[in-house]
């Protein structure tokens, strides 16, 4: 079945530093990829997301890009702020199934 | 519109007693799911439903059931409750999970001691 992969599990940067999370999929039918965060204590909230018709998209300081050859795809977030403390998932889905299969996670620490 | 409801938002339940978990969305969602999420874990799907009345398991199906009648609610019951079941389970829902993302609820906490 589909299987996503998501690395690293932890992420410590200075604060103004980017970061970059990344996940591979199995399934050459995905599509669809997500990202949630999940600060502590909360529900995941989507962040962006991307169709497997773009390579790139960018909503002011977090991007996602998408290599479907290598059926990878990486979030990339610019001048990180403490605030962008929290833990990321990666998602991905196809058109022939009901579900997103999720990566297991990256703990993100913005230290100020 | 109110998104993805959960209620209780914590519980604390003895070995072996019952409970139903609720979750209802008011966005028209043929799609739902409910999640648990262990301490510093991922996501674990448990049960979904692609519609009223149609319902499948996820990869940790075993000591619940879920039913689905109305579009609105997707209900998760615990009927034996085990120590093993203590987590924090997220109901959500997607109008389509191909190419719409799921929203998902607060969450109920649930403790079994």
């Amino acid at each position: 079945g589909e299987n996503v992969e998501q690395h690293p599990s932890t992420l410590s940067v200075q604060e103004g530093d980017s970061a970059v999370i990344k996940c591979t999929y199995s399934d050459s039918a995905s599509n669809y990829f997500p990202w949630y965060k999940q600060e502590l204590g909360k529900r995941p909230q989507l962040i962006i997301d991307i169709r497997s018709n773009v390579g790139e998209k960018k909503d002011q300081r977090i991007a996602v890009t998408l290599n479907k050859t290598a059926k990878h795809f990486s979030l990339h977030i610019t001048e990180t702020q403490p605030e962008d403390s929290a833990v990321y998932f990666c998602a991905a889905s196809s058109y022939n199934t009901d579900k997103l299969i999720f990566g297991t996670g990256t703990r993100l620490q913005v230290f100020p | 519109n109110a998104g993805v409801t959960q209620t209780p938002k914590f519980r604390i339940l003895k070995i072996g007693q019952s409970m139903t978990l609720q979750c209802t969305q008011d966005m028209n969602h043929n799609y739902m799911y409910w999640y648990r999420q262990d301490p510093g874990m991922g996501l674990k799907l448990i049960y979904y439903s692609v519609g009223a009345g149609i319902t499948d398991k996820g990869e940790v199906p075993n000591g619940y059931n879920v039913s689905r009648s109305t579009t609105e609610d997707f209900p998760l019951r615990l009927e034996l409750a085990a120590p093993s079941q203590t987590s924090v389970y997220f109901c959500a829902s997607t109008d389509n999970p191909s190419i719409q993302p799921q929203h998902f609820g607060d969450g109920t906490r649930l403790s079994i001691l």
